[in-house]
């Protein structure tokens, strides 16, 4: 069964360095796509970053990266130089072809920058 | 242009009483998705359509609940009667069906739903 797992419910982190979130998953299938989204305080739920299974980079937009590691079946969200308005709790999600534009969700980390 | 557009944000009733909400998803997009959001259960699809069609209802809880979406702009959830265990966040969602689409889905600022 297809499932996603987010070991960290939370995590400090002092702002400007990086963070490293991470997302594990399991699927059998050989084509899927892996989410990221950052839901704040405010509560809407705001997309970060995609990955495709057969994307042969990482993906990477603005201060997100994908870390893709397919053998390991990881995709960790890395942020570079954190901000204070990062804090926020931090959703991976796993689309695939078993239930179209359904996604499999992990639980979440919970993200706090210190000043 | 305007996202996915909720209503409303917050609503407060008793248990019984019929809840509504509301849902107007981003012009051109061809799925639309209900979740619900609590602490305990994480983020749940409730019901998904494509064009206008529901998908896949299998996450709704109960007969309680049903979904409508009458047109292409608009969709609503219901509850009927409302019960405290369905205090939550709802969320919809919508994503494009086109070439190339990643099958990224653009949430609404949800509604929080207390229901006493």
């Amino acid at each position: 069964a297809q499932k996603i797992t987010q070991t960290q419910p939370g995590m400090f982190v002092q702002e400007k360095e990086a963070v490293t979130l991470d997302c594990t998953y399991d699927t059998s299938d050989p084509s899927y796509g892996l989410f990221w989204y950052k839901q704040p305080s405010s509560g809407e739920m705001i997309f970060l970053i995609y990955q495709g299974s057969y994307d042969q980079q990482n993906a990477t937009e603005g201060r997100y990266s994908l870390n893709f590691q397919k053998a390991r079946k990881s995709a960790n969200l890395v942020i570079s130089a954190s901000q204070l308005g990062d804090s926020a709790m931090y959703f991976c999600a796993m689309r695939g072809p078993w239930s179209n534009y359904q996604l499999i969700w992990g639980a979440g980390t919970k993200l706090i920058i210190k000043p | 242009d305007a996202g996915v557009i909720q209503s409303p944000r917050h609503e407060v009733t008793e248990m019984g009483q019929e809840v509504t909400l509301r849902c107007k998803p981003i012009s051109g997009h061809d799925y639309l998705f209900w979740y619900r959001q609590t602490m305990m259960r994480g983020l749940e699809l409730l019901i998904y359509f494509n064009n206008n069609v529901p998908i896949d209802d299998s996450g709704m809880p109960e007969d309680r609940f049903s979904a409508k979406m009458p047109n292409a702009s608009f969709s609503t959830l219901k509850i009927q009667p409302s019960e405290p265990r369905d205090s939550a966040v709802y969320f919809c969602a919508s994503s494009p069906n086109s070439p190339g689409n990643t099958g990224e889905l653009f949430f609404g600022e949800g509604s929080r739903l207390t229901v006493l």
